[in-house]
């Protein structure tokens, strides 16, 4: 079974220049996470989607943060415009919402992401 | 609000010796799932043991057993006969009910060295 699958694993921008970045989930996994990493921290949640509804975005700055998850498979996460403190790393994870292991996520490699 | 504490930032063992990383948390939920993830160099968040609150009996996965005192709110890890492989960040994770988001919440990590 593939993984959580992240592209780009690292990416370079000048800031307020866009970024995107691609999460495709295990397959069946209906629930969808992106998550931001700063060094030396742990993850913490940006949204969560069940299927293509943003069930939890209280954490995603709007102004310059958006994601969506069209046909609750693919995600996509998009800053515009970056600013120098949005370097981090960007992990995606997915589980499946009901199943017997719904409690377990499961991450992607992440993308690491510096802004010049 | 839930938190999670990782007091070991850094922590080192001998290869094929025994180590114990603790981690605390805070919640007024009864049911719920913690979780510890090893995040090496690459970056990738890897599973290494989850345990349900529910359950008295500590979760155990080959070299990897957990102590979990439901009562202290205490979730440490127990690694024995540690392997080079083992060396990476270890982050600690309790993951909020699906009414909350279901979402998981970090400690800070611990880094974990092994000596041959």
């Amino acid at each position: 079974e593939a993984g959580v699958v992240q592209s780009p694993r690292y990416k370079i921008i000048e800031k307020k220049q866009p970024v995107a970045f691609w999460c495709n989930p295990i397959s069946g996994h209906n629930t969808l996470y992106w998550y931001l990493q700063n060094l030396g921290q742990g993850p913490e949640l940006l949204i969560r989607y069940e299927n293509e509804e943003a069930v939890d975005d209280s954490q995603l700055p709007k102004d310059r943060f958006s994601a969506e998850r069209l046909k609750g498979v693919d995600s996509t996460l998009k800053i515009q415009p970056a600013e120098l403190g949005d370097s981090a790393v960007y992990l995606c994870a997915s589980s499946l919402y009901g199943g017997a292991s719904q409690e377990t996520q499961y991450f992607g490699p992440g993308t690491r992401l510096l802004v010049l | 609000a839930q938190t999670v504490t990782q007091s070991q930032p850094e922590m080192s063992v001998q290869e094929a010796e025994t180590v114990t990383l603790s981690c605390t948390y805070d919640t007024s939920e009864s049911d719920y799932y913690l979780f510890w993830y090893k995040q090496p160099p690459s970056r990738q968040m890897i599973l290494v043991i989850r345990q349900e609150a529910y359950k008295q009996q500590n979760a155990t996965e080959n070299r990897f057993s957990v102590n979990f005192q439901k009562a202290a709110k205490s979730f440490s890890l127990k690694i024995s006969d540690s392997q080079l492989g083992d060396a990476a960040m270890y982050f600690c994770a309790y993951r909020t009910p699906i009414n909350q988001g279901g979402k998981l919440i970090f400690g800070q990590g611990t880094e974990l060295s092994v000596k041959p």
